[in-house]
């Protein structure tokens, strides 16, 4: 059983950076897939992009291409996830989760999730 | 990549059967057996509910079922309980990134 234990609420201000974390236990951290999805208030699920840290690449989203960055920690069973050029519409609770491998061998499905981390954007 | 498409509210009476509807496009929902559900209720994390279309995960109720036909998924309530109110989202595997659908609140009456 995966565990995902997120850091903190953030309070920033436009135009800084956020950066949260994710620390996993239970399993192989370095196969698992792990993903960031955001919700703003009140509003759906986005997912923002992901990393496999034994393969080290991440891929984003188009629409947070440039201003996102994921990288992954083995050593430290750790995620992160970095927004920058914050704006007030980034204010959202922060998810992250691994990702189940579905029978074609592609992960697929969100099988486990943090407990989200809320981030405001505010001046 | 725009959101899959789902009803806003879809409402029921305990014991009943409901059914929520996904609808994506030949690149998302249509082109993979890759759609899952999930479940939200306020202030609590997703949970997943349904993964490939329409299998469970253990310790899912067998009340929740899945299915797919083209380029829409389905998820399908059935016996109803106050317990299921909540929100529900699908999402899609869609080459290497993934959509989630507009999201569904479930109102037990």
């Amino acid at each position: 059983q995966v565990q995902l234990v997120q850091s903190g609420a953030e309070v920033k201000k436009p135009g800084s950076s956020v950066k949260v974390s994710c620390k996993a236990s239970g399993g192989t951290f370095s196969s698992y897939a792990i993903s960031w999805v955001r919700q703003a208030p009140g509003q759906g699920l986005e997912w923002m992009g992901g990393i496999i840290p034994i393969f080290g690449t991440a891929n984003y989203a188009q629409k947070f291409q440039g201003r996102v960055t994921i990288t992954a920690d083995e050593s430290t069973s750790t995620a992160y996830m970095e927004l920058s050029s914050l704006r007030s519409e980034d204010t959202a609770v922060y998810y992250c989760a691994s990702l189940g491998y579905c029978s074609g061998g592609s992960p697929c499905y969100f099988d486990y999730w943090g407990q989200g981390t809320l981030v405001t954007v505010s001046s | 990549q725009s959101a899959l498409t789902q009803p806003a509210s879809v409402s029921g009476s305990p014991g009943q059967s409901i059914t929520i509807s996904c609808t994506g496009t030949s690149s998302d929902v249509g082109g993979y057996n890759y759609v899952s559900w999930y479940q939200q209720h306020p202030g609590k994390a997703p949970k997943l509910m349904i993964y490939e279309v329409s299998n469970r995960p253990s310790g899912v109720s067998n009340r929740f079922s899945g299915s797919k036909s083209g380029n829409t998924a389905s998820l399908t309530i059935s016996g109803l309980q106050a317990e299921d109110e909540a929100d529900y989202y699908c999402s899609s595997y869609t080459s290497s990134s993934y959509v989630f659908g507009t999201g569904t609140k479930v109102t037990v009456l």
